[in-house]
């Protein structure tokens, strides 16, 4: 079955980018969504992407498609104290399944 | 309403007890998803309604796990003979029945099994 990952950390000073990363295994992925869950609350979609775009871009957030390579990043820019999360990837399949990866902490450092 | 709600949000019980989780999705959302997140995990997919009918179960972990929902709305997940394994945070999320399925999240409840 589909199989998602991801690092389970990342660490980067305030202003800087955040790039994190999502590898797949299904090619025949639809759609592919990032989601942010903050401290002690439920997960909130923050972009997705269709499976036919390279590159999608809102506000701070930049999502790159690598499909040939399986591979999913999600770019912050001016990476800020609120930006402090665990972010999930997740993979629609063909079935309709929609199959998460275990998050990556971003760790904010001053 | 606003958001999708899940009631009680904190739950202790003992080893061996049933518990019963509430979920009471966007209105107007006809599937609905359940999820199970344990601390340092990914989310763990259970099961999927489209309307009141289940035609993914394949992620209940075992017969203890069953689920319903009535209406077209309200799902409870329910938990017989509670394991400590079984302790966790459960999700409850909603979306139209349409692609790109965009998934609306509850708070979660926080299960806790002694």
């Amino acid at each position: 079955g589909e199989d998602v990952e991801q690092s389970l950390f990342l660490s980067v000073r305030e202003g800087d980018s955040s790039v994190i990363n999502c590898t797949y295994t299904d090619s025949s992925s639809t759609y592919l969504y990032w989601y942010k869950q903050e401290p002690g609350a439920g997960l909130q979609l923050l972009t997705y992407i269709f499976s036919n775009m390279d590159m999608k871009q809102d506000q701070r957030l930049t999502v790159l498609l690598n499909k040939k390579d399986k591979h999913l990043s999600l770019r912050i820019a001016d990476t800020q104290t609120g930006d402090s999360a665990i972010y999930f990837c997740a993979v629609a399949n063909r079935d309709d399944k929609i199959i998460f990866g275990k998050g990556t902490r971003l760790h904010i450092l001053p | 309403g606003a958001g999708v709600s899940q009631s009680p949000s904190n739950k202790v019980t003992e080893k061996g007890k049933d518990v019963e989780l509430r979920c009471d999705p966007i209105s107007g959302h006809t599937a609905l998803y359940w999820y199970r997140q344990s601390l340092g995990q990914g989310l763990e997919f259970l099961i999927y309604f489209q309307g009141n009918s289940a035609p993914d179960k394949s992620g209940l972990p075992s017969d203890r796990f069953s689920a319903e929902r009535t209406g077209g709305s309200v799902s409870t997940l329910t938990i017989q003979r509670t394991q400590q394994e079984d302790s966790a945070v459960y999700l409850c999320a909603s979306s139209l029945a349409t692609w790109p399925y965009e998934q609306y999240f509850g708070p979660g409840t926080r299960l806790t099994v002694t």
